[in-house]
């Protein structure tokens, strides 16, 4: 099983539509949780934190869900400008941090 | 946020030969930083835990004398792949915790490799 596991994609939205993607973890010493957005022959840039309480920044919202080991990503009012690659990343410190990514989504979104 | 500067950001190079792949924490002190190759159309994959002042801890089934990583200094951590081939062609790319600003990682802009 891998560590991180991610819906596989790829995603092809319509503008305006609504898209979750999720994410699975399979360590429960898992501490930090992100999301990643990671354009073609990028490198990748933190997108959002992702919270026990769950957080939210404009069109996108983050939930964990600590009990389950879940992670998802909601993106509100797709815009072409959201079409990439965006990449579950877990961190934990088991004698040394180390930052795990999932193997990506891909979202297109159409016009 | 803090900033990684990794360099050369491309590069090509005969098979046989080694290629020195530089990242640089220009805001902060890392002692450790890491370095992923991803391949096209796949996940970022840990090769190694760079440590300044210490030996690299390389992941499983990457090849330690093949990937070379020396972490000089709290702002350079260098990876050369020595005796490149063309199975070697990919994107690399390192990162950094920047202490004291969270937990996230910051990364270079990467280095696409090109073995011919």
């Amino acid at each position: 099983r891998k560590e991180v596991e991610q819906d596989p994609g790829p995603f092809n939205v319509p503008e305006g539509a609504t898209v979750a993607f999720n994410c699975t973890y399979s360590n429960s010493a898992s501490q930090s949780f992100f999301w990643y957005r990671q354009d073609c022959r990028k490198e990748p840039k933190l997108l959002m934190s992702v919270y026990s309480s769950g957080n939210e920044d404009g069109r996108f919202t983050a939930q964990l869900n600590r009990a389950s080991q879940y992670i998802s990503l909601l993106i509100r009012d797709s815009k072409l400008s959201d079409s990439a690659t965006y990449l579950c990343v877990v961190s934990l410190n088991t004698g040394g941090f180390k930052t795990i990514f999932g193997a990506g989504t891909r979202l297109f979104v159409k016009a | 946020g803090a900033v990684v500067s990794q360099h050369p950001s491309w590069v090509i190079c005969k098979s046989g030969t080694s290629v020195k792949i530089e990242c640089r924490s220009l805001d902060f002190q890392a002692t450790t930083m890491f370095w992923y190759r991803q391949f096209p159309k796949q996940s970022l994959m840990l090769m190694a835990t760079s440590n300044e002042g210490s030996k690299a801890t390389y992941e499983q089934g990457v090849e330690k004398d093949k990937f070379l990583i020396n972490h000089a200094s709290l702002t350079l951590s260098t990876l050369t792949v020595t005796s490149a081939h063309p199975e070697d062609s990919s994107f690399y790319i390192c990162s950094a915790r920047a202490p004291g600003i969270g937990t996230e990682a910051f990364f270079g802009q990467g280095t696409r490799l090109t073995v011919v």
